[in-house]
């Protein structure tokens, strides 16, 4: 069965960088486009960015240009999220989700809680 | 702000149907980019339980239906059980975000 599995949660400081993984199962990892999408506590859901792990070609949401890069190890299976210069409103669950091109979000990891703090 | 603009609340008691609206604009639903809703029951992730403007996915109960009309998109739940309550958020793509995903605020849909 497709399964997304995301790395454990995270406690960062101000200004620092965090780096979140997504390993998929259960499908030909390369068929199906990486969306990652943000849900600040008790907010609603903020699409960030995706990647197409054939090509490698990404797209990002203009408020996390420059400050995010969605990676991926196909060896493994993992696609990663990056984001730099972390202020306290990044605090949020973060998900990533499976998509072929311009289709629905159809299969989500169970999210991975960035907790920005000093 | 989102360009995807639904109700923060509906509410309706067991048997009965709710409608959720997710108003767009001709830079997205308008201009015929499709429709998609997401389940988010309290503490999970979120679930698509339409594609395509009123496609259900398998296993999804036919319950659960959507359409376009315009610049909308229309979530419809007859029948509602107390399972259902939930949060449903809808989803298209914008072309003055780059045609880039866009969410709308999400729904409260509270079972009575």
């Amino acid at each position: 069965q497709v399964q997304l599995v995301q790395s454990g949660a995270e406690v960062k400081k101000p200004g620092a960088s965090v780096k979140v993984s997504c390993q998929a199962s259960g499908y030909t990892f390369s068929n199906y486009d990486i969306n990652w999408v943000r849900q600040a506590p008790g907010q609603g859901l903020e699409w960030v960015g995706w990647m197409n792990p054939k090509s490698g070609n990404t797209g990002y949401a203009r408020k996390f240009q420059g400050r995010v890069t969605i990676s991926r190890n196909s060896s493994l299976n993992t696609a990663y999220m990056e984001l730099r210069g972390l202020k306290s409103d990044d605090t949020a669950l973060f998900y990533c989700a499976r998509a072929r091109g311009w289709t629905g979000l159809d299969y989500w990891g169970q999210g991975t809680l960035v907790t920005v703090a000093s | 702000q989102t360009v995807l603009t639904q109700p923060p609340s509906v509410s309706g008691a067991p048997g009965q149907t709710v409608t959720i609206s997710c108003t767009g604009s001709s830079s997205n639903i308008g201009a015929g980019y499709d429709g998609y809703w997401y389940q988010q029951v309290a503490g999970g992730a979120p679930k698509m339980i339409i594609y395509g403007n009123s496609n259900r996915p398998s296993g999804v109960p036919d319950r659960f239906s959507g359409s376009k009309s315009g610049s909308s998109v229309y979530l419809t739940i007859t029948g509602l059980r107390a399972e259902d309550e939930a949060d449903y958020y809808c989803q298209s793509y914008d072309d003055r975000l780059s045609g880039s995903r866009a969410f709308g605020g999400g729904t409260k849909l509270t079972v009575l």
